[in-house]
């Protein structure tokens, strides 16, 4: 089984300030990694996606994660937001066992810019 | 075209109706999937086709039956649903069989409500 944590269920941020949302995760098997934006009455778009390789994904948007291992974390990051930013964010693991897989989600950081 | 359709938008129903909720997608991609999101909560898998073949049914109770008429075509028939199930549908689908590291394209939801 998998498991996804995101600590923070809000992270209020200032217009043009860094941000960090971050991401956990379990599981007793290889998994992949990604990370979606939620707008208001809308459905999910893909930000960024970790499944081999490079530990640092960048993503649309301006936004990048950084894979680690050891500390099994996919934190998101972007250096500079918009008042567009504003929104629901999921990290979301899924298996790499092979077969077809839904994703897991976490439950979700609500980002809020400031102006 | 990344698009995936859903209809309808909003959907009001009493618990004896039966209704169905429609998803599709003309990206040839093989492997739909119907997710469950209630308010303020992370998306809840319920169903993968792959091939348009059920690959995976999450325990989701028997009031919800899925049909993958094409490969294009994915319905959710509901029947004789409960008030907890009022909820935002969405529907997903990805290129390949559903694997975990197929990025999974989704629609707008249907927002359900169950009187």
């Amino acid at each position: 089984a998998q498991s996804v944590t995101q600590l923070d269920s809000q992270v209020p941020v200032f217009e043009e300030a860094p941000v960090e949302l971050r991401c956990n995760y379990s599981s007793s098997v290889s998994v992949y990694l990604f990370w979606y934006v939620q707008y208001p009455n809308q459905g999910l778009q893909l930000l960024l996606k970790y499944l081999s390789g490079s530990t640092l994904v960048k993503g649309i948007n301006g936004f990048e994660a950084e894979f680690n291992k050891s500390q099994t974390s996919f934190h998101l990051r972007k250096p500079s937001v918009h008042i567009s930013d504003t929104a629901e964010y999921f990290c979301a693991v899924s298996h790499s066992g092979g077969g077809a897989d839904g994703l897991t989600f976490g439950k979700g950081t609500h980002l809020i810019i400031q102006p | 075209d990344t698009e995936v359709t859903q209809t309808p938008k909003h959907l009001v129903m009493g618990m004896t109706n039966k209704k169905s909720l429609k998803c599709e997608q003309h990206m040839g991609h093989r492997a739909m999937y119907w997710y469950k999101q209630k308010a303020k909560k992370p998306p809840e898998l319920m169903f993968v086709y792959s091939y348009e073949k059920l690959s995976i049914n999450e325990s989701v109770p028997s009031r919800f039956s899925p049909e993958c008429p094409n490969s294009s075509l994915l319905n959710l028939h509901l029947h004789a649903l409960q008030p907890e199930d009022s909820a935002l549908y969405l529907c997903a689908s990805s290129r390949g069989q559903g694997a975990g590291e197929e990025t999974q394209y989704f629609g707008p939801g249907t927002r359900l409500l169950v009187l």
